[in-house]
């Protein structure tokens, strides 16, 4: 069975502070990671990463995948109090058709 | 708004009373998935549809849960003769056939059974 685990399980940080969250993962057959962003609603999508040390940016935002280690982190640069939410990873398994497997997620609270 | 809707948003039924809960996909996409976040758990994968087709359900409960996507109208997830291990948050994605990995996820359907 493919398993996620995200580290920490919890963050508290102050505004402007930098964030590193953990994804390590365990698929038969890794296809892709991908990480979201859920607060009170819907889990919003940030990033989906395929190939090893290929950075993803977004804003303060950026993530990398290393493939030798099963695992990605995702970074947040000079963290604001609307950065406060769930990151959430989840990966794909080529033997497992379209599903998302997830991991249990990441809270993180940014404190003015 | 052209993101995935979900309705309704909150949803409260009495034991053995059926829940039917809507999706429509964001616009242009034909793959659409259902997951459900029970109370301090993670989101996990429930049923995977195109129009007309179930194509993976292998995340449904065997009895009482069933899934359509037909060719005209939102999917709906229906679940029968409730019970209180039901209530949990239920939310529909959807993709596009070029890249069925990005899953864009609406707001959920917040389930309570009394």
């Amino acid at each position: 069975e493919d398993k996620v685990v995200q580290s920490p399980l919890s963050l508290v940080v102050h505004e402007g502070d930098t964030v590193t969250l953990n994804c390590s993962y365990e698929v038969t057959n890794f296809r892709s990671l991908l990480w979201y962003k859920q607060e009170k609603k819907a889990p919003t999508f940030l990033f989906m990463l395929t190939s090893s040390g290929i950075e993803k940016k977004s804003g303060r935002l950026s993530s990398i995948l290393d493939k030798k280690e099963l695992s990605s982190i995702l970074n947040i640069t000079a963290t604001q109090t609307g950065d406060s939410a769930i990151y959430l990873c989840a990966v794909v398994n080529y033997n497992a058709g379209n599903m998302l497997t997830f991991g249990g997620g990441t809270r993180l609270m940014v404190k003015p | 708004n052209a993101g995935v809707m979900q309705n309704p948003r909150h949803l409260v039924r009495r034991r053995g009373q059926e829940a039917r809960l809507r999706c429509s996909p964001m616009k242009g996409h034909s793959h659409v998935y259902w997951y459900r976040q029970l109370p301090e758990e993670g989101l996990k994968f429930m049923v995977y549809l195109q129009k007309e087709n179930i194509i993976d359900e292998s995340g449904m409960p065997k009895e009482r849960f069933s899934a359509e996507f037909p060719k005209e109208g939102p999917s709906i997830l229906r679940i029968q003769q409730v019970v209180r291990g039901d209530s949990a948050a239920y939310f529909c994605a959807s993709s596009n056939r070029d890249n069925t990995d990005t899953q864009y996820f609406g707001p959920g359907t917040r389930l309570t059974v009394l």
